[in-house]
């Protein structure tokens, strides 16, 4: 069964500072990989997402997430942190395989610091 | 041009009352579904709906009847509310399981 996990639960960067959000994930075969945003009180927002080729995709607001088959990860990358990244984020796999939906991970909350 | 919308975004509500949340997508999606989301952010699959027949149907109470009238709408009913239903539902669709979904904003529903 497939399975996504985020190893870390909250996280505190300052402001300029580098952020790499861990994602791992399990799946029988080439996944679709995603990763979600949600600010406080809102919807969840789709950042950037991998299907197949280029393994460093590029999303919105700045981030990028390179996926490596050999170590079954999807990690969120940004060079400089803004106090308004602060928010919850979700990684998620997927796949055209019968009816699953997406499997999402239990989120990483980002606390940004001046 | 909202592409997913929840009615209402807050309901606030007497444990052991009925209650219905609304959601409807413009995006020609397939697939809809319903999440709960609680207090710890962990998001659970309750339903998922392909071309209006239910494909997935999480362990949910019974008290949570899923209806979809058409393609575009997913309608969550609840009965006989309880404290523990307190949560924020989001509805999503997507145009085939297992692809990108799009959310609404979510009804944050709180039974006192």
């Amino acid at each position: 069964a497939q399975s996504v996990t985020q190893p870390d639960i909250h996280i505190t960067v300052s402001e300029g500072a580098s952020l790499e959000l861990r994602c791992n994930y399990s799946y029988g075969a080439t996944p679709y990989l995603f990763w979600y945003v949600q600010s406080p009180g809102q919807g969840l927002q789709l950042l950037l997402k991998y299907f197949s080729g280029d393994t460093l995709v590029q999303g919105i607001k700045g981030f990028e997430a390179e996926f490596k088959r050999s170590q079954s990860s999807f990690n969120l990358r940004k060079p400089s942190v803004h106090w308004s990244d602060a928010a919850e984020y979700f990684c998620a796999v997927g796949g055209y395989s019968g009816n699953t939906p997406l499997v999402f991970g239990k989120g990483t909350r980002l606390s940004v610091i001046a | 041009d909202t592409a997913v919308s929840q009615t209402p975004k807050y309901l606030v509500t007497q444990m052991g009352n009925d209650k219905s949340i609304k959601c409807e997508q413009n995006l020609g999606h397939d697939t809809m579904y319903w999440y709960k989301q609680d207090s710890k952010k962990f998001l659970k699959i309750m339903f998922s709906y392909n071309n209006k027949e239910l494909i997935i149907n999480e362990t949910v109470p019974n008290r949570f009847s899923p209806k979809s009238p058409d393609k575009a709408h997913l309608n969550l009913h609840i009965n006989s509310l309880e404290l523990g239903d307190s949560a924020v539902y989001f509805c999503a669709s997507s145009p085939a399981s297992g692809d990108e979904q799009f959310f609404g904003p979510g009804t944050r529903l709180t039974v006192l």
